[in-house]
């Protein structure tokens, strides 16, 4: 079975500051990883993934995360907080040759002015 | 313009009546899921289908059904034996990407609010 785990149901940061959201996993496959934003009141949208070739995967609004196997991890990083980054984000682990997907807690992220 | 749309975004029920929610996609895609958001709890899986006519549960399915006539189509219907239906609810569509193996990328509508009076 695949889970991942989202420590932290709160983060918040200031306006510039660095954005670090926090995912491990746990897989007994291969797994392929997902960070998925969702703003109030609307669905999800896919913020990057790592599908098994670069370890760090870049993806939309400056955000990167980084896959670790030793660490089982996949956290989510943005260098430099935006007021509109504020939302919640959702990790996600998909396992090769399956339609299943889990979804950790969720992380809510607030920026301070 | 490709997407998922679901209507209606809010929706109220007096408890004992079963209510449907829609979901339609134009991606094309085969795959397509029902996930009931909690606060706090992530999304969690009600039901999918992965071809028309063809459809099973997930981790949720009691007090709900589903039906997939057509590819493009996933209506929910919430039942009046689902204890605690005032949620969140999210459609997705799954694209399957194929490499040396296959994994899905799911692709999200808007969802609908659903609220018991």
């Amino acid at each position: 079975a695949q889970s991942v785990t989202q420590l932290g149901s709160h983060v918040s940061v200031s306006e510039g500051a660095l954005v670090l959201l926090r995912c491990n996993y746990s897989s007994s496959v291969p797994p392929y990883l997902f960070w998925y934003v969702q703003y109030p009141n609307q669905g999800l949208q896919l913020l990057l993934k790592y599908t098994s070739a670069a370890t760090l995967v870049k993806g939309i609004n400056g955000f990167e995360a980084e896959f670790k196997k030793s660490e089982t991890s996949f956290h989510l990083t943005k260098p430099s907080a935006h007021m509109s980054d504020a939302a919640e984000y959702f990790c996600a682990v998909s396992g090769p040759n399956n339609n299943d997907m889990r979804f950790g807690a969720g992380t809510r992220l607030t920026v301070k002015p | 313009d490709g997407g998922i749309t679901q209507s209606p975004k809010y929706l109220f029920r007096k408890e004992g009546q079963n209510v449907t929610l829609s979901c339609e996609q134009n991606l094309n895609h085969d795959a397509m899921y029902w996930y009931r958001q909690d606060p706090g709890q992530g999304l969690r899986l009600i039901y999918y289908s992965q071809i028309v006519n063809d459809f099973q549960k997930g981790d949720i399915a009691e007090g709900y059904s589903v039906s997939r006539e057509k590819k493009e189509s996933f209506p929910l219907t919430v039942t009046s034996a689902q204890k605690n239906p005032t949620a969140f609810y999210l459609c997705a569509s799954g694209k399957i990407v194929t490499s040396d193996l296959f994994y899905n990328e799911q692709f999200f509508g808007p969802g609908t609010r659903l609220t018991v009076l």
